[in-house]
């Protein structure tokens, strides 16, 4: 079965800060995968996602993302951080592209918290 | 704004109730799917229904049910209800299936029903 792994849980950076969160999936096939993040009190949100071509894919509010297939991964990024940026991050997958569903499996979520 | 509606948006009931959630898709939007997070158990994919059609499943308990009606809004009925079922719910849409071109596959998310049982 497909499964998503955020490494980091709890992450708590100054402003102005370089962020990187780690998201690894599991799936030989064909995926899309998506980065949504979550304020607090409010829906989930896309942020960025790949499908394929360029592997470096650049989302809202100045995220990227790098798909690098030998490692399963795709590392969500941002050079400088904002208090604003304060929220849950998911890492999420879709393995049945083309199929019967396009449910997305998510991974445990990662809670970003930027102090002034 | 997602286009995607949810009612009610936050609900207490006691131990033993059901309660239904109300979903309507974005316009257009063929596939409805249900999520649930809790914070022991993070974002849970309930199921999906397309056009109508129970289209994957996932860890549903027996308790609860869901359909979708001719007009793809959908609900989510959850019976029995027990103190661990305090959560949030979620609902999602998309066009997948509907055989229109630049189908992403994202999922745009409603705002959530909160649960609580008390």
């Amino acid at each position: 079965a497909q499964s998503v792994s955020q490494h980091n849980h709890h992450v708590i950076l100054s402003e102005a800060a370089s962020l990187e969160l780690g998201c690894n999936y599991s799936y030989g096939g064909t995926v899309n995968l998506f980065w949504y993040v979550q304020y607090p009190g409010q829906h989930l949100q896309l942020l960025l996602k790949y499908f394929s071509g360029d592997p470096l894919v650049k989302g809202i509010k100045g995220f990227e993302a790098e798909f690098i297939k030998s490692k399963f991964s795709f590392n969500l990024r941002k050079p400088s951080v904002q208090w604003s940026d304060t929220a849950e991050y998911f890492c999420a997958v879709n393995a049945g592209y083309g199929g019967a569903t396009n449910k997305l499996i998510f991974g445990t979520g990662t809670l970003l918290a930027v102090q002034p | 704004d997602s286009g995607v509606t949810q009612t009610p948006k936050h609900l207490i009931t006691a131990t033993g109730q059901r309660v239904t959630l109300r979903c309507s898709p974005r316009s257009g939007d063929l596939s409805v799917y249900w999520y649930q997070q809790s914070l022991d158990q993070g974002l849970q994919f309930l199921i999906q229904y397309y056009n109508g059609e129970e289209r994957a499943k996932g860890n549903i308990l027996e308790r609860f049910s869901a359909q979708q009606f001719p007009d793809l809004h959908s609900e989510l009925n959850l019976s029995s209800l027990e103190l661990g079922d305090s959560a949030l719910y979620f609902c999602a849409s998309s066009l997948r299936g509907s055989g229109r071109k630049g189908d992403t596959g994202e999922l745009f998310f409603g705002e959530g029903s909160r649960l609580t049982v008390l």
